[in-house]
């Protein structure tokens, strides 16, 4: 299957400063991302869906000035997590399709784990 | 209204048992598609299956096989012979129409098998 390849896995951050977690198709072009935020044990809670070259679609209740999105090519992703606080922990995992490996299957990444002290 | 259900928190069997993970989804579009994704501790969400709404044959592949039934509008997942690697949470999704912009998730069973 397609892959997606997310970086970095974990980050730790102090309060108050920003985290970009990047996401990349390695194997075919993603015309769509999308970036997940999960909180343990629970499912999966779509933040915004990114088309290349457009500005990113954000989901009810989701602060776009809290969480940048940049989809700026064919392959790469990044959520930028702005002035993060302790709330913002959680585990975010983004996602792709595109082109015709992954045209109507979501191909995820491995997910980053962030940890704000 | 959840879309899709798992009712199953959690399960736990012991090595070489099968064990059915269910999924129930409610949609009132014709067209849907539904899918299973495994995710492991390393937390990367693995893709297992995709199902179209005109296609109710049952698949196997290897240990793993899925039960489409429109008619009780589930999409049931069994694992035969379970190992110790099979240990996951298993999330069911659904999109509906030609949408695969849009899932909608379970809130994912996690399945415990224990050597």
């Amino acid at each position: 299957g397609a892959v997606v390849s997310q970086h970095p896995s974990w980050v730790i951050c102090k309060s108050g400063t920003s985290v970009k977690i990047e996401c990349r198709s390695l194997d075919f072009q993603a015309t769509t991302m999308f970036w997940y935020r999960q909180f343990p044990k629970q499912s999966l809670m779509l933040m915004a869906t990114s088309n290349e070259g457009s500005k990113a679609t954000y989901e009810q209740g989701v602060e776009k000035d809290k969480f940048l999105i940049n989809h700026a090519s064919l392959t790469l992703s990044t959520l930028t997590v702005t002035s993060a606080h302790p709330e913002d922990s959680s585990f975010y995992i983004c996602s792709a399709r595109g082109g015709s490996m992954a045209k109507n299957i979501q191909y995820f990444g491995a997910g980053t784990r962030l940890s704000v002290l | 209204a959840q879309k899709v259900t798992q009712a199953q928190t959690e399960i736990s069997v012991v090595e070489k048992e099968d064990v059915t993970l269910d999924c129930v989804y409610e949609t009132r579009d014709t067209t849907y598609y539904l899918f299973w994704y495994k995710q492991p501790p390393s937390g990367e969400l693995v893709f297992l299956i995709r199902r179209n709404s005109f296609d109710e044959q049952n698949e196997i592949s290897g240990r793993y096989s899925w039960n489409f039934q429109k008619s009780t509008s589930s999409f049931n997942f069994t694992i035969t012979a379970s190992q110790v690697v099979d240990s996951a949470v298993y999330f069911c999704a659904l999109s509906e129409g030609y949408n695969f912009n849009k899932f909608y998730f379970g809130s994912g069973t996690k399945l415990n098998v224990k050597p």
